[in-house]
């Protein structure tokens, strides 16, 4: 059975630290991956995604995310973290985009 | 900006009520679109897919006679959470594919609270 696993619940990182939440999935085959990062009153908001090809995926606002199959890994990455980045943060994977399931989610704080 | 919008964004009730929520597709044409439900501090969890001129598709564990869900249009589902009661109280996100030919992303509207007294 599919599965994802955040296994982090809440990181804090200082300002301008760099940053690497964990997502770990249980899938039969190479599935679809995805980050979407959600804020108090908006959408999730997809930051990238992965189904094939390079496994390093770069996203939006400075995020990156490798896809280690030996692992069944899909670590988001961000080198410098703003203020503005505190948020919650869920891996989901699937066979395809219309069905997928979501992990726990991460939520993350910035310190000042 | 937005793609996906939904009304309203909060509504509280009381038990017994029925609550209609609409999710609308402002750029693209959808036929399919997805209800979501997320607990506090919790994942999302995909209740049914919507399709338009169709029946829901359920997820095992979702009672249809409870939410019901109408996608009569190309740009709009509502879910309606009939004789609401106080478990029913969550956070309802619905969302659509990309359009334009893709299919291989979600996009995601910005939630409904309902809180059922």
């Amino acid at each position: 059975a599919q599965s994802v696993t955040q296994p982090d619940i809440h990181i804090t990182v200082s300002e301008g630290a760099s940053l690497e939440l964990r997502c770990n999935y249980s899938y039969g085959a190479t599935p679809y991956l995805f980050w979407y990062v959600q804020s108090p009153g908006q959408g999730l908001q997809l930051l990238l995604k992965y189904f094939s090809g390079d496994t390093l995926v770069q996203g939006i606002k400075g995020f990156e995310a490798e896809f280690k199959r030996s692992q069944s890994s899909f670590n988001l990455r961000k080198p410098s973290v703003h203020w503005s980045d505190a948020a919650e943060y869920f891996c989901a994977v699937g066979a395809s985009a219309s069905k997928i399931i979501f992990g726990s989610g991460t939520r993350l704080s910035i310190r000042p | 900006g937005a793609v996906v919008s939904q009304h309203p964004s909060r509504v509280i009730c009381k038990s017994g009520t029925s609550v209609k929520i609409e999710c609308r597709s402002l750029d693209f044409q959808a036929t399919t679109m997805f209800w979501y439900r997320q607990f506090p501090k919790q994942s999302l969890m995909l209740m049914a897919t919507s399709n338009e001129g169709s029946k829901a598709t359920y997820e095992q564990g979702v009672e249809k006679d409870k939410f019901l869900i109408n996608h009569a249009s190309l740009t709009l589902s509502t879910l309606t959470v009939t004789s609401a009661h106080p478990e029913d109280s969550s956070f309802y996100i619905c969302s659509r594919l990309a359009g334009g030919g893709s299919t291989d992303t979600q996009y995601f509207g910005p939630g409904t609270r309902l809180t059922v007294l």
